[in-house]
């Protein structure tokens, strides 16, 4: 296992709610994302973190915040539900330092917004 | 156009059967390549990497086209355990910024005894 728990793992919530999903390492891994995956389009990233307090917008950042204040945790937010942001999220490490850029994903946290 | 491009599939196919898979990506600067396998309800998971000179690990082998911008995948003696959707990934980042990975939407496989 690669060390990353995600919580929570399932979540019904209603639109216009605020969300937020947890990351958590074991590995102290430098780099850490969170994708969403949906059908027809294969994960999409939706931000990354390449250090504390050090994060960037991925693909499909719009409706959501990350924060990073620790190594180990990387926080996911939705500040307001909406029904399109029902997906499975993944959180994902990899460290990059040895030239060996294996990322390794979470179990997953499915999120449906009603 | 996606960034990266694979069949949907599903390939049905008999157990001890050969069977492969193409991927086609966009990005001509594209770093490093992968395959992943993802389980049902499950995380994917890294299958192997893919190298520019081909590179084979027990009955899977993976090619790189780098002038044709394509990927394959070829799984021999199917076993019902191979069953999995497979997913076709790309980094377009160097590896000093981390990864950037853009993945397929994945190929279904189906290995039917």
């Amino acid at each position: 296992d690669a060390g990353i728990t995600q919580s929570p793992r399932h979540k019904v919530t209603e639109t216009g709610t605020p969300v937020t999903l947890r990351c958590h390492q074991t590995e102290n891994h430098r780099y850490m994302y969170w994708y969403r995956q949906d059908p027809g389009h294969g994960l999409r990233l939706i931000h990354y973190s390449y250090g504390v307090k050090d994060t960037d917008k991925g693909e499909v950042s719009d409706g959501y915040s990350v924060s990073r204040s620790k190594t180990e945790d990387f926080l996911l937010t939705l500040e307001s539900a909406t029904s399109s942001q029902t997906s499975v999220y993944f959180c994902a490490i990899s460290e990059s330092r040895t030239g060996r850029n294996t990322i390794y994903f979470g179990e997953g946290s499915w999120l449906t917004v009603v | 156009r996606k960034e990266v491009e694979q069949d949907p599939g599903p390939f049905n196919v008999p157990e001890g059967a050969t069977v492969a898979f193409n991927c086609t990506y966009s990005n001509s600067a594209s770093q490093s390549f992968f395959w992943y396998r993802q389980d049902c309800r499950k995380e994917p998971k890294l299958l192997m990497s893919v190298y520019s000179s081909g590179n084979e690990d027990g009955r899977f082998t993976a090619q790189l086209n780098r002038a044709s911008q394509y990927i394959s995948l070829l799984i021999r003696d199917s076993k019902l355990s191979d069953s999995a959707t497979y997913l076709c990934v790309v980094n377009t980042s160097p590896i000093q910024y981390g990864n950037k990975l853009v993945f397929g939407a994945g190929t279904i496989l189906r290995v039917k005894s």
